[in-house]
């Protein structure tokens, strides 16, 4: 079965400096998605960055990019410039990308990334 | 326009209670899901559908009941509800390729 590590539960960054969220998993697939979903105290969830396993280029959304590691099945969140707006629950996700019964997404148990002005 | 809609967005009913939560999305998507968030802000799946065909069924007790009229609505019916389901509930949709899913606001739901 497919896992997802969040090992850390709480982070805390200064505004304007760099943090790095980390992320694991566990799968014996060659082919899937990872994601990075957001959750501010709103409650919706918000896709922050996706990458796709057979792409080697770490995937890059303006201050938000990705260390993927395939090899070592790491998958964590580089959040550059903090801003406050960037305080808020961070989810790491998998998921396969075919229709069926393991089309789910797996989640991490998420991070709460807090943002000091 | 919004992308994936639940209603309502806060539900509180007494024990014993039947209710409903509605999921509708506007992006074509094939396949829609619920998930439910604990107390613990864990999120798991609950249920799957593609194409109106339950595809999906976790380990979820019987009193939860999907349904889907079409393709575009997820419906989550909970019969005798119970403190221990009181949570978050989240509809959410997804392609096959690209297929980041995309999430409702949630339906906060208490059981007092």
């Amino acid at each position: 079965a497919q896992t997802v590590t969040q090992s850390q539960p709480e982070m805390s960054v200064q505004e304007a400096e760099t943090v790095t969220l980390s992320c694991t998993y566990d799968t014996s697939e060659s082919d899937y998605y990872l994601f990075w979903y957001k959750q501010p105290p709103s409650r919706q969830m918000i896709l922050v960055i996706r990458q796709e396993a057979y792409k080697q280029q770490n995937a890059t959304e303006n201050r938000f990019s990705v260390n993927f590691q395939k090899a070592a099945k790491s998958f964590s969140l580089k959040i550059s410039d903090s801003q406050l707006g960037d305080a808020a629950m961070y989810f790491c996700a998998y998921r396969i990308p075919y229709t069926g019964a393991n089309s789910k997404l797996t989640f991490g148990k998420g991070i709460t990334l807090s943002v000091r002005p | 326009d919004t992308a994936v809609s639940q209603t309502p967005k806060y539900l509180v009913t007494q024990m014993g209670n039947d209710k409903s939560i509605k999921c509708e999305q506007n992006l074509g998507h094939d396949t829609m899901y619920w998930y439910k968030q604990d107390s613990k802000k864990f999120l798991k799946i609950m249920f799957s559908y593609n194409n109106k065909e339950l595809i999906i069924n976790e380990t979820v007790p019987n009193r939860f009941s999907p349904k889907s009229p079409d393709k575009a609505h997820l419906n989550l019916h909970i019969n005798s509800l119970e403190l221990g389901d009181s949570a978050v509930y989240f509809c959410a949709s997804s392609q096959e390729r690209p297929d980041e899913a995309f999430f409702g606001q949630g339906t906060r739901l208490t059981v007092v």
